[in-house]
């Protein structure tokens, strides 16, 4: 069965530090990647999206990139850490051409200070 | 870009009553509809998808939902609420034109009063 495995669950980072939550999926091949954040009354903002090695589209502009650097493996980075990017974060995968449902990530709670 | 309208962000009610969530996304072409569930504290979990067929899905815990392709529309309904039913609840929409990449509404939170 397909697995998904998302960390650290918490990370309290200060101002100005890099960033990075990794995410892996066992279990199936060639699935398509997801990092969301979810914030209180806004649902899932869809930041990055990956459907095979290297291949990452950015939503939305902000201070994290994304990378895939094996087939069922998403990292989610940033160099340095503002304030705003506190958040839930959340990795998720679906099975190639999207027509299966998406299974998700513990989630990272990532604190900013 | 495509994107997916929640219209209700947060919903109360008695339990027993019926319950209709809205959503709606803003482009044509073939997509796959979901709605997503999340109970406090847990994560989110699959409640029904539409893929093809028949319009009128049902899905876990008594909910269904219509998709009406003419009114680009995938509303969730359940005849009588529970109090577990106290909930977040997300639409999510796959375009095929758009590479399938998965995009949710703003989330309804529903409670529901015992």
């Amino acid at each position: 069965s397909q697995t998904i495995h998302q960390w650290p669950a918490t990370l309290v980072q200060p101002v100005g530090s890099p960033l990075s939550l990794e995410c892996t999926v066992e279990g199936t091949s060639n699935p398509n990647l997801y990092w969301y954040r979810q914030a209180a009354g806004r649902g899932l903002q869809l930041l990055f999206y990956s459907v095979g090695i290297g291949q990452i589209s950015s939503e939305v502009p902000q201070n994290l990139s994304a990378s895939r650097p094996q087939d069922r493996q998403f990292i989610l980075s940033s160099k340095k850490l503002l304030l705003s990017d506190s958040g839930f974060y959340l990795c998720a995968w679906s099975g190639p051409p999207g027509r299966t449902e998406a299974f998700f990530g513990q989630g990272t709670r990532l604190t900013v200070v | 870009a495509q994107s997916v309208s929640q219209h209700n962000h947060h919903v109360i009610l008695s339990e027993a009553a019926s319950l209709e969530l809205g959503c709606n996304y803003s482009y044509g072409g073939t997509v796959n509809l979901f709605w997503y569930v999340q109970y406090p504290g847990q994560h989110l979990q699959l409640l029904l998808k539409y893929f093809s067929g028949d319009p009128l899905v049902k899905g876990i815990k008594g909910f269904e939902a219509e998709f009406i392709k003419s009114k680009f529309s995938f509303n969730l309904r359940k005849p009588s609420v529970q109090w577990s039913d106290t909930a977040e609840y997300f639409c999510a929409v796959t375009l095929k034109a758009a590479g399938n990449k998965l995009t949710f509404g703003g989330g309804t939170r529903v409670l529901v009063k015992p």
